[in-house]
């Protein structure tokens, strides 16, 4: 079955460090996938997708990496801030015909002062 | 900026009562979904809409749960009867593509407490 992984365990980064995020998965091969940021009692807000032929998208501090061989992907956040302290998921396409996506559990980043 | 609007933000109702919760999209998102996200646990669907029509409720719990979108606009979603482990954020997204492949808006969801 299909099955995505992303840090379990919080990550807790020094403010003006880069925080670097896991993602990866098994057993499909997804035409795209996508990274939102959730704060504590809200939903996920969309930040980037990244496509399958694509292996970097940047936007303003953030970058998105997608290894299709490695099946992972990497998220970044340069000169991190407090402000950037959320839980952050990633999700994939599971069928194209039927635009379903899976969320991964999430990973809590902490950036302290 | 436009909002996935849901109500309401919060209900606590007993084991065994009926609840619903609603969902208005973003204005011409014609995909319409609703995910429940346990605490610490990633958004998991729960039924897709194309319009009105249902394009996916086969993780819907159908002996208790429906979901309507009577107009292809607004969207309720229904419990009957809650059950204790039916505890969990409900968040109602909309994309403008079936695809998704422009990312989901999601509302702010409603937290659903069963005592």
């Amino acid at each position: 079955s299909q099955k995505i992984e992303q840090n379990s365990e919080a990550l807790n980064i020094q403010e003006g460090k880069t925080a670097t995020l896991t993602c990866n998965y098994t057993n499909y091969s997804p035409a795209y996938l996508q990274w939102y940021r959730q704060d504590p009692g809200r939903g996920p807000v969309f930040l980037l997708l990244i496509r399958e032929n694509e292996k970097e998208k940047r936007k303003e501090r953030l970058k998105v990496t997608f290894d299709t061989t490695l099946k992972q992907s990497l998220f970044h956040i340069t000169a991190s801030q407090p402000a950037d302290s959320a839980t952050y998921l990633c999700a994939l396409e599971l069928d194209s015909s039927a635009s379903k996506i899976i969320f991964g559990s999430g990973t809590r980043l902490s950036i302290r002062p | 900026e436009a909002e996935v609007a849901q109500s309401p933000r919060y209900k606590i109702t007993e084991k065994s009562q009926a609840v619903a919760f609603w969902c208005d999209p973003i204005s011409g998102h014609a995909t319409l979904y609703w995910y429940r996200q346990i605490l610490g646990q990633g958004p998991e669907l729960l039924v897709q809409f194309q319009d009105e029509s249902v394009v996916d409720d086969s993780q819907l719990p159908k002996d208790r749960f429906s979901a309507e979108r009577l107009k292809g606009v607004d969207s309720t979603l229904k419990i009957q009867p809650a059950e204790l482990g039916d505890s969990a954020m409900y968040l109602c997204a909309s994309s403008s593509s079936q695809q998704g492949r422009y990312g989901y808006t999601f509302g702010s969801g409603t937290r659903l407490t069963v005592v």
